[in-house]
């Protein structure tokens, strides 16, 4: 059973629209959040992340934001770019348990241009 | 500094082969892990090591062997290769501290016939 979850395998967006992927979670001990982003023949690589003690967090055109609530989170790009063209994984970790990250199924962005 | 790598980055394996995966990083990282990557799954954890001569099982650990004798290097090894084995698998390594990104390596994609 996955603990997190990305239920648009898809996204397509005009350039400097908005991007918005979604992200859902079942595991409540989940504390930390991290957005990853994976080009072709490549390694994913660090994009944004967010603690549980807090609700938004921004860094230049990326914005992820938590409701744990709904144990759900969002990553938000604006404005998109044809260079944001990938596939994203959302990942979750609990803080006490070595680091380890339990990720998402992936969505793949589309930028057009 | 190179980060992560792997070696080799693509193999082609019969049923019941053995073979190991090499990671290496320069970051004089705590933390190493191997993960597997299928397509609609994420990434899933194999194996980790929270330091030099010291592993544990993650998500997916069956048919898969680790060692870490070196600090700065992560085996992972198949004893006897079998077709659902074929991924593409990613190491990555990270600090120590609980608020951290994970570095990953560019991959290795394996095809076990």
């Amino acid at each position: 059973d996955q603990q997190v979850k990305q239920n648009s395998p898809s996204l397509s967006v005009q350039e400097g629209r908005i991007s918005i992927l979604n992200c859902d979670y079942t595991n409540s001990m989940f504390d930390y959040f991290l957005w990853y982003k994976k080009y072709p023949a490549e390694g994913p690589t660090f994009l944004i992340s967010i603690s549980s003690i807090k609700d938004k967090n921004e860094d230049g055109r990326f914005t992820v934001f938590l409701n744990k609530s709904a144990k759900h989170l969002s990553l938000h790009i604006v404005p998109s770019q044809p260079g944001d063209s990938a596939v994203y994984f959302c990942a979750a970790s609990v803080r006490a348990a070595g680091n380890k990250l339990t990720f998402g199924g992936g969505t793949r962005v589309l930028v057009k241009p | 500094n190179a980060g992560v790598t792997q070696t080799p980055k693509f193999r082609v394996l019969k049923t019941g082969q053995s073979m190991t995966l090499l990671c290496a990083q320069d970051m004089n990282h705590e933390y190493m892990y191997w993960y597997r990557q299928d397509p609609g799954m994420g990434l899933r954890l194999i194996h980790y090591s929270v330091g030099e001569g010291t592993t544990a099982k993650g998500e997916v650990p069956d048919g898969y062997n680790v060692s870490r004798l070196k600090k700065q290097n992560f085996l992972l090894g198949l004893e006897s290769a079998a077709p659902s084995q074929t991924s593409v698998y990613f190491c990555a390594s990270s600090y120590i501290t609980s608020y951290n990104e994970q570095f990953f390596g560019p991959g290795t994609r394996l095809t076990v016939l």
